[in-house]
């Protein structure tokens, strides 16, 4: 059974500073892995994706997760954090064969202070 | 390309009347889903639809909840008779091809049942 954790349900950073947001997966099969931000009353958006190609993967805003097979994490990280960066982020895992296998991970709200 | 387009964006009624939400996906788009966002259950698969079939319902809460997908560029979700309860914002996302690929999300349904 594929299950997704996300470590940490609110992070807090000041504005310039990196930003982590940690991501933890299980999957029986080699999984597809997204990364969605979602700000106020706003639909999710896809910030970046992953499907077995490279491991770095860069996505919107600056934003990057690597896949690390042996840790099972996808992380989401930026260098330097801006204002505009503060939303709430799914970590998500998939299963090519279902389209219902589709997990989300509870959520991390990002913070930025000023 | 306008996106996922979905109506009304808040819907105020009271205990006991019909609710009808409507979703228009992205031309081309094979899958559609229906989930429902909540502070206390994140975000919860509904529904979805492959070409226009419905495929997964187990995630409809009870037989008050239902879903229909006449043609690929329409799909509503109604709710008879509604509930405090079914108080939450309600997205339509679609995608190309299903698991693999990213979902595209409306931006939302915000309903209230007083």
């Amino acid at each position: 059974a594929q299950s997704v954790t996300q470590l940490d349900s609110h992070v807090s950073v000041s504005e310039g500073t990196p930003v982590l947001l940690r991501c933890n997966y299980s999957s029986s099969y080699s999984p597809s892995l997204f990364w969605y931000v979602q700000h106020p009353n706003k639909g999710l958006q896809l910030l970046l994706k992953y499907t077995s190609a490279a491991t770095l993967v860069k996505g919107i805003n600056g934003f990057e997760a690597e896949f690390k097979k042996s840790e099972t994490s996808f992380h989401l990280t930026k260098p330097s954090a801006h204002m505009s960066d503060a939303a709430e982020y799914f970590c998500v895992v998939s299963e090519w064969s279902s389209a219902s296998k589709i997990i989300f991970g509870s959520g991390t709200r990002l913070s930025i202070r000023p | 390309d306008a996106g996922v387009i979905q109506s009304p964006r808040h819907e105020v009624t009271e205990m006991g009347q019909e609710v009808t939400l409507r979703c228009k996906p992205i031309s081309g788009h094979d899958y559609l889903f229906w989930y429902r966002q909540t502070m206390m259950r994140g975000l919860e698969l509904l529904i979805y639809f492959n070409n226009n079939v419905p495929i997964d319902d187990s995630g409809m809460p009870e037989d008050r909840f239902s879903a229909k997908m006449p043609n690929a560029s329409f799909s509503t979700l109604k709710i008879q008779p509604s509930e405090p309860r079914d108080s939450a914002v309600y997205f339509c996302a679609s995608s190309r091809t299903g698991a693999n690929s990213p979902l595209h999300f409306g931006n939302g349904t915000r309903l209230t049942v007083t």
